[in-house]
């Protein structure tokens, strides 16, 4: 069953900062890869997502992340922290292959942004 | 207005009474899930529906039961509440042409057994 590691459950950044997420998928046939996030006392919405072509995928607010097939990473980065960002953010991964396309969801890394 | 809603946003009950929370969507979508988000454990799949006649257990569906009464309505039962259901429940829609599955998330329904 595929399985989705997101290195640390807190990450702390100063506003104005560099944001990277880390997340690991453990398939050997590259799924599709989601990020999310949850703004407190609201469901999660997506971020960005990367299915085929250019590895490094731009989404809103101005994060981006970079599918590494060879470290089977999905890290999600911003180059300046704001503290409207923070929030908990989910890598997710859906295999490619049986058709139901079904989730996986990492255990979240909560965003903490110092002023 | 909101595309997936869910009611309650909030319940507090007690053990061994059988609560239900309602999903509903505007999305048009057929694929729609029940997860529930514990604090260090990220999102785990309870039940999900394709369309109307399909139903399926997800990872932790113990205690848990669904019924989809229409394209638009999924709904979650515990039939007998324990204080370890106690956790934060959200409803998703997803369609599969165009957007690999993408998830659609409602506001969530915060759930308290005591």
């Amino acid at each position: 069953a595929q399985s989705v590691t997101q290195l640390g459950s807190h990450v702390s950044v100063s506003e104005g900062a560099l944001v990277l997420l880390r997340c690991n998928y453990s398939s050997s046939v590259p799924p599709y890869l989601f990020w999310y996030v949850q703004y407190p006392n609201q469901g999660l919405q997506l971020l960005l997502k990367y299915t085929t072509g250019a590895t490094l995928v731009k989404g809103i607010n101005g994060f981006e992340a970079e599918f590494k097939k060879s470290e089977t990473s999905f890290h999600l980065t911003k180059p300046s922290a704001h503290m409207s960002d923070a929030a908990e953010y989910f890598c997710a991964v859906s295999d490619r292959e049986g058709g139901s396309y079904i989730p996986t969801f990492g255990r979240g890394t909560s965003l903490i942004v110092h002023p | 207005d909101a595309d997936v809603t869910q009611t309650p946003r909030n319940r507090i009950t007690k053990t061994g009474k059988r609560i239900m929370l309602e999903c509903s969507q505007t999305k048009g979508h057929d694929r729609m899930y029940w997860y529930r988000q514990d604090p260090g454990l990220g999102l785990r799949l309870i039940y999900y529906s394709f369309d109307v006649k399909d139903i399926n257990k997800g990872e932790i569906s113990d205690g848990y039961s669904v019924s989809r009464q229409a394209q638009a309505k999924f709904s979650l039962s515990l039939e007998s509440a324990i204080p370890n259901q106690t956790a934060l429940y959200f409803c998703a829609t997803s369609d599969l042409v165009g957007s690999y599955n993408e998830q659609f998330f409602g506001p969530g329904t915060r759930l308290t057994v005591l």
